[in-house]
């Protein structure tokens, strides 16, 4: 079956370090790639997305994520972390040819710490 | 910017008793969608709703659920009789179509239905 992991399940920084959260998928097919977050209190909201072309894609707030189609991967990074970065991540994926259904990772837990 | 809203945001009911959750999707978005997350688990699909019928259903989607456009603007869940485990956090989202494919799905804040 098509399925997303999020390998890291909670991460602790502290302000200014770097982050990448890993996101890996098992589909050899085309795919649409996202990342969600989900801030305290707060619904899911799209950090960004990738469809096709440039395999770096830039997102809101700093974040970006790298599509590498031979590792089947689509990490999240962000050179450094701010403390109001506190919050879900998810990763999701709509596998083509399986309709447009979102098929998410399990999240991943971030805390900044001052 | 228009978001997507979800009323209520908490819904407490007893096994067995039937319970409605109503969204109201971003207003020129065609494509809706109903997800949910037990506590401690990954967000699931349930259903994807388009052109007044559904498109595409999970194997969660069984005949106790049912979706619903009743009018232009709003968007319903129905759990006919409900049990311990449909406690969850449901979502629903909606997505507008772009030449060649969907865009984004954009989600609403959730509803926690707990069933006692």
């Amino acid at each position: 079956a098509q399925s997303v992991s999020q390998h890291n399940h909670h991460v602790i920084l502290s302000e200014a370090a770097s982050l990448e959260l890993g996101c890996n998928y098992s589909y050899g097919g085309t795919v649409n790639l996202f990342w969600y977050v989900q801030y305290p209190g707060q619904h899911l909201q799209l950090l960004l997305k990738y469809f096709s072309g440039d395999p770096l894609v830039k997102g809101i707030k700093g974040f970006e994520a790298e599509f590498i189609k031979s590792k089947f991967s689509f990490n999240l990074r962000k050179p450094s972390v701010q403390w109001s970065d506190t919050a879900e991540y998810f990763c999701a994926v709509i596998f083509t040819g399986g309709g447009n259904k979102l098929t998410f990772g399990t999240g991943t837990q971030l805390k900044v710490e001052l | 910017e228009p978001e997507v809203t979800q009323t209520p945001s908490h819904q407490v009911t007893q096994m067995g008793q039937e319970v409605i959750l109503r969204c109201v999707p971003i207003s020129n978005h065609l494509y809706f969608y109903w997800y949910r997350q037990i506590l401690g688990q990954k967000v699931e699909f349930l259903v994807s709703f388009y052109n007044n019928e559904i498109s595409e259903k999970s194997e969660i989607f069984d005949d106790q659920f049912s979706v619903e456009r009743p009018d232009g603007s709003n968007f319903t869940l129905k759990i006919r009789s409900t049990k311990l485990e449909d406690s969850a956090m449901y979502f629903c989202a909606s997505s507008a179509e772009l030449a060649g494919g969907l865009d984004t799905q954009y989600f609403g804040p959730g509803t926690r239905l707990t069933v006692l």
